[in-house]
């Protein structure tokens, strides 16, 4: 099955800084949708995109869905230690059989 | 708290056994979908069911099945367990339209 691409795999920051995280694909997507998971847990929604060019906050948290349709990105700013997890964008295919298609996901360290 | 819940929460089984996981959906949510996780990786597709009939599917094994009943909740078989199976696997409900999945705690699966 098909499999976003979403960069980086994993990062490794300063608690107060600026995250950002991306997800790439070849398909269109028509919703485009990022969680959080924590160790042990289901993935959270965190926001989600309907609109190309859509720009949504959540908090410290903002997401836009790219112009093209294939591309997402999440911002984080001013990070804190709960932010820690492993964050996975997720696109919902248009064509065929709807469903859903998660990035192999982005693991959050921040050091305190 | 999703909304969505799935049971049991811990499995340890057997090599070569079968087992039944199980997904009750929010309320009103017609589409199931179950993912499966193994450790440090991503959310990989098993499948899919929109108001009892399969809708979708992704890289599930012929030893796994799954259905959806009359009331909407949803049940994963895997049968002929192999080490490789231990994994978190998680259902996810949406509503009619598809869009913002909801995902349960995910049940751990280990088999020994």
């Amino acid at each position: 099955g098909q499999q976003l691409n979403q960069s980086p795999q994993s990062m490794f920051i300063q608690e107060g800084e600026d995250v950002s995280m991306n997800c790439t694909s070849s398909s269109i997507f028509n919703t485009w949708l990022w969680y959080k998971q924590e160790p042990g847990e289901g993935p959270v929604l965190l926001i989600a995109l309907y609109k190309a060019g859509e720009l949504t906050s959540n908090g410290r948290l903002t997401a836009q869905f790219g112009i093209t349709r294939k591309d997402s990105f999440l911002n984080i700013s001013a990070s804190i230690p709960s932010d820690v997890g492993i964050y996975f964008c997720a696109g919902l295919e248009i064509q065929g059989a709807q469903k859903l298609v998660f990035g192999q996901g982005t693991r959050l360290t921040i050091n305190p | 708290d999703s909304g969505v819940t799935q049971t049991p929460k811990h499995l340890i089984t057997a090599t070569g056994q079968r087992v039944t996981l199980r997904c009750s959906p929010r309320s009103g949510d017609l589409s199931v979908y179950w993912y499966q996780q193994s450790l440090d990786q991503g959310l990989q597709f098993l499948i899919q069911y929109y108001n009892g009939e399969e809708r979708a599917k992704g890289n599930i094994l012929e030893r796994f099945s799954a259905q959806q009943f009359p009331d909407l909740h949803s049940e994963l078989n895997l049968s002929s367990l192999e080490l490789g199976d231990s994994a978190l696997y998680f259902c996810a409900s949406t509503g009619t339209g598809d869009t913002e999945a909801f995902f349960g705690q995910g049940t751990r699966l280990t088999v020994v």
